[in-house]
């Protein structure tokens, strides 16, 4: 069984400032692990994604995440926050090697403030 | 090549109505899945398909869903008898063949489903 665990529901970051969303997964497998963000009213897009090989994962918009095994972490983060980020955003977990379902985490609301 | 399609972007029912959502995947693509997004919550899992067969119904609730994704055209979420518990923004997702997918899904636009 998979499971992500995505700490604080709501995020707010002043413009400019470290951007950091955390995340957390369970897995009886090595994992693939995705962010998406998700802006109001519209479909999900995908940000970057983990599946095995770079353990620092770069990914559209300057965001980036890193892999930690020992942690189970998957955090995303961006140096600087801009007004465009303000957004919801999903960490998820899926299993290498064949296709099957995500699992998602309840996501978190990145407010960037002036 | 255009992304996901789905329709109706938004859905109207009363209560004991049937809806039908509707995805079109990417060119390309034979796996599809549903998944259902309460409000202020997460994406949860309900379906995976492959052409003309269902993979993986473990989210799909026991009574009144059904999905289906024929040999030719668009793969069809069906609820019957729909109540207010259902109000949902319900999203597709399509991932194309072989290995190197790497297990990316790629989202459709959503469809909001209101039940009065």
């Amino acid at each position: 069984a998979q499971s992500v665990t995505q700490l604080g529901s709501h995020v707010s970051v002043s413009e400019g400032a470290l951007v950091l969303l955390r995340c957390n997964y369970s897995s009886s497998v090595p994992p693939y692990l995705f962010w998406y963000v998700q802006y109001p009213n519209q479909g999900l897009q995908l940000l970057l994604k983990y599946t095995s090989a770079a353990t620092l994962v770069k990914g559209i918009n300057g965001f980036e995440a890193e892999f930690k095994k020992s942690e189970t972490s998957f955090h995303l983060t961006k140096p600087s926050a801009h007004m465009s980020d303000a957004a919801e955003y999903f960490c998820a977990v899926g299993k290498p090697g064949t296709a099957s379902k995500l699992t998602f985490g309840t996501g978190t609301r990145l407010q960037v403030t002036l | 090549n255009a992304g996901v399609m789905q329709n109706p972007r938004h859905l109207v029912r009363r209560r004991g109505q049937e809806a039908r959502l509707r995805c079109s995947p990417m060119k390309g693509h034979s796996h599809v899945y549903w998944y259902r997004q309460l409000p202020e919550e997460g994406l949860k899992f309900m379906v995976y398909l492959q052409k003309e067969n269902i993979i993986d119904e473990s989210g799909m609730p026991k009574e009144r869903f059904s999905a289906e994704f024929p040999k030719e055209g668009p793969s069809i979420l069906r609820i019957q008898q729909v109540v207010r518990g259902d109000s949902a923004a319900y999203f597709c997702a399509s991932s194309p063949e072989g290995p190197q997918s790497l297990n990316e899904q790629f989202f459709g636009p959503g469809t909001r489903l209101t039940v009065l």
